[in-house]
Order: structure tokens, then sequence, then C-alpha cells
């Protein structure tokens, strides 16, 4: 089984501060983590992915997380924080063959 | 233009109306899929096509009927909705067989049953 819980329903930042999303998972095999944005209105737009290469994720408008398979856990971070990043963010597990995601339920920023 | 597009945007029906939800992607891909998405919920896996073939079943109520003539396309028929079933309906499309391989999404259609 997986699950995905991410750990703060809303996280209040100022503009040019970081930013710290939580995520933490549960699977049984190794995992392919994602993290998700969404916009008012709009669908999920992949921000990045993790696939059992490097534990440091780059992903897109400057975010990264980092994979760390002892606390089991796939924050998401940003040094400085936009107007612009405002949205909703999902964090997904997969451990399967199949590209069926499990998402946790969301953090608003 | 996100590569996976949805219509309607917005669609508002009786419980006793039927309509169609339409999906089409110009990615390449031969997996698709439709999510519910309601508020203070997680996104719910609804169905998954693969080649066309339906694969997976996420125990959604008869009421719902997806149909997949193609790779491209993907339709959500409704009839007998109840208002529970308002909600952002989203489709994605992936490369099939790869749980590796990330999902793109289209903008959905915003449902509401009255």
């Amino acid at each position: 089984a997986q699950s995905v819980t991410q750990l703060d329903s809303h996280v209040s930042v100022s503009e040019g501060t970081p930013v710290l999303l939580r995520c933490n998972y549960s699977s049984s095999y190794s995992p392919s983590l994602f993290w998700y944005v969404q916009h008012p209105n709009k669908g999920l737009q992949l921000l990045l992915k993790y696939t059992s290469a490097a534990t440091l994720v780059k992903g897109i408008n400057g975010f990264e997380a980092e994979f760390k398979k002892s606390e089991t856990s796939f924050h998401l971070t940003k040094p400085s924080a936009h107007m612009s990043d405002a949205a909703e963010y999902f964090c997904a597990v997969n451990t399967g063959t199949a590209s069926k995601l499990t998402f946790g339920t969301g953090t608003r920023l | 233009e996100t590569g996976v597009t949805q219509t309607p945007r917005h669609l508002v029906m009786g419980m006793t109306n039927k309509k169609s939800l339409k999906c089409e992607q110009h990615l390449g891909h031969n997996a698709m899929y439709w999510y519910k998405q309601s508020a203070k919920k997680p996104l719910e896996l609804m169905f998954v096509y693969n080649f066309k073939e339906q694969t997976e079943n996420n125990s959604v109520p008869s009421r719902f009927s997806p149909e997949c003539p193609n790779s491209s396309h993907l339709f959500l028929h409704l009839h007998t909705l109840q208002p529970e079933d308002s909600a952002l309906y989203l489709c994605a499309s992936s490369h099939p067989g790869g749980g590796r391989s990330p999902l793109h999404f289209g903008n959905g259609t915003r449902l509401t049953v009255t």
C-alpha cells in the first residue's frame, strides 16, 4: 500500500522569504514521488519528480525537493517566494508499475 | 496550452439529465485517466485506460460511464447524478505501464448537479 501525508493544509509566507511544504510518504517499495501545483480554475501542473536518481531534484519555477529515505520525506522548498507561487500544491507517490498516483490532500500556499 | 484539453469547462445539470465530458490529448500518450477532485478531499482516481482498454475502475458508481474510442480521446458519460457528484473532474494522460511516468492534466470540468 502507498500513502502520502501533507503535514500542513495552509502555509503562509511573505514574498522574498523561503518556502517549505512538507510531505511524508509510506510505501512498501522504492517510490516515485511527484510534486504538482494547481492554480485557481486550472488543472495540476508537474513541478518536479523523483524516480530513484539524484536525491535532490530541481523543478520548474525555482522549486526543488529532497528525497530522504530514512525520514520517508519529500519536502518541497524554494529559496524566495513570489506572489505568483500562491496556489495549491500536491505531493503524490507511486510504488507500482502502473501510473497510479496516490495524492496528498494538498497545501495551500 | 496544456496538451490535454477538456470540454466543457463548466457544466450545470439536473439529476435527471444526461451529459458527457470530453477529454483530448495531443501528447502521444497511450494511457488516460479520470480523476474527481472534491473540496477537502484527496484526488480520487476513477478510471484508467491503457491503449484504449479499461484497466482500472475504482469502484465508481454506474451513473458514471467512461468511453475511450482511441488513445487520444476519453469521455465520461453522466446520467442520474446526485448532488454529491458535484466536483472538478480532471482528465490526465501519461505514457503507459510506468510508475515513473508523470501525469499530464487538463484544466478540468467544474460540474454542478442541482
